[in-house]
Parts: structure tokens; sequence; C-alpha cells
């Protein structure tokens, strides 16, 4: 039983405008969680990452939501750029770590 | 910069071959991953070790083993390759300590078994 879980397996947006990208979890016990972007035939290269004692991290165009009670993160691409195209994996970490499904996102210029 | 070497880039092997994948990484970090990526299923733990000799199976150990005997390597082993074991895999690595830090990844070894 998958234990993070993105649920949007794509998603489009116009250059400029925020993309929003959604994960869920279901183990109480993560306590730290991850974003990471991956490009075809390359490994994943860490994106941004929130502990569970906060509810908000940003750094430049990239934001981390944790809504703890929800057991719900998101992630904020604000202005989304054609360079952001990629698929974006989120992960949740306690001992060791695991990750959701994915997203495709697509910037449009 | 951390680094984090898979032995191969590409890997085509039969049925019932024995395989291994190995991965070093060179910043003497306690916790390795092996992962392997699907579409539709993402990436998916096979097996973790939190340190040298240390290994705990993941979500999807069957038909795979593993090997931890120096803190720099840690090997993945398929003892009988089938042609459902054909897929992306993914070493990553990452240290311990107060805080919690990300993990690095290899650059991933697409392996195909015919």
């Amino acid at each position: 039983d998958q234990q993070v879980k993105q649920n949007s397996p794509s998603l489009s947006v116009q250059e400029g405008r925020i993309s929003i990208l959604n994960c869920d979890y279901t183990n109480s016990m993560f306590d730290y969680f991850l974003w990471y972007k991956k490009y075809p035939a390359e490994g994943p290269t860490f994106l941004i990452s929130i502990s569970s004692i906060k509810d908000k991290n940003e750094d430049g165009r990239f934001t981390v939501f944790l809504n703890k009670s929800a057991k719900h993160l998101s992630l904020h691409i604000v202005p989304s750029q054609p360079g952001d195209s990629a698929v974006y994996f989120c992960a949740a970490s306690y001992n060791d770590m695991r990750f959701g499904a994915g997203t495709r996102l697509t910037v449009k210029p | 910069d951390v680094k984090v070497t898979q032995s191969s880039r590409y890997l085509v092997k039969r049925t019932g071959e024995k395989v291994f994948l190995e991965c070093v990484q060179d910043m003497d970090h306690e916790n390795m991953f092996w992962y392997r990526q699907d579409p539709g299923l993402g990436l998916r733990l096979i097996y973790f070790s939190y340190d040298v000799k240390m290994k705990e199976k993941g979500d999807i150990p069957e038909g795979y083993s593993v090997s931890r005997e120096k803190k720099e390597r840690f090997s993945l082993i398929l003892e009988s390759a089938s042609t459902n074991q054909t897929s992306m895999y993914l070493c990553a690595s990452r240290p311990i300590g107060k805080e919690h830090t990300e993990a690095f990844f290899g650059q991933g070894t697409r392996l195909t078994v015919v």
C-alpha cells in the first residue's frame, strides 16, 4: 500500500502562472518531507524540503506547504518557467524515504 | 559536491542471469537506498541500508538482495533476473545527524532483461 500519493499524473500551466503540485501521505510517523525534480535518463535532484514542525518553507520561486492534520503537502512554483517542465516527486521520510508516483509538469511558453 | 556513482548507465541481461548493480558514494554517508522507477508507479523502495552491514527491506524486496560490506558501497543483486525486473534502478545516499537532510541520487541504471 503506497504511503505517499500524488494523485495527479500530469499538470499543464502557462508560463508566468502558478503551478501547484499536491501530495498526500498516510503514515503519521513521517517527520520530513521533500520534493525532487527529475528529467528523463537522469537521477532525481533535490528541490526543497520541510520539517514536520513547520508549515511553510520558501526558497526563491518554490514554496512548500505542509498541513499535518490533513496529511497533505503542496509545492507552489511562482512564476512558472518552461525550464520547470519535468517530473516532480514528493517524498516522505522517517527512517527510510518513500516516494509518490510523480506529477509531470509542463509549462507552456 | 556529493557524488553517487552507479556502475552502469545501461545494462542488458538474459533471463535467469545473476545481476549485480553497484553504487558508490564519496561522502561517508551512513544511509543508502535502492529504488526502481516504473511508469505510473514512481520510485519504489527495494532495500535500505542505515549503516555498514545493516539492511532493511523496502516495499518490493522480492527477487532482490543487497550487500553493504563497506560504507561507501551498496550493491543490489538480482538473484535470477526476470523480464519483470526490467526497469530504471536508482541508488541514493544521505548522512544522518541531528537535522534531516536530503538524499543524493546517482544517474540511474536502465536494466533490460531479455
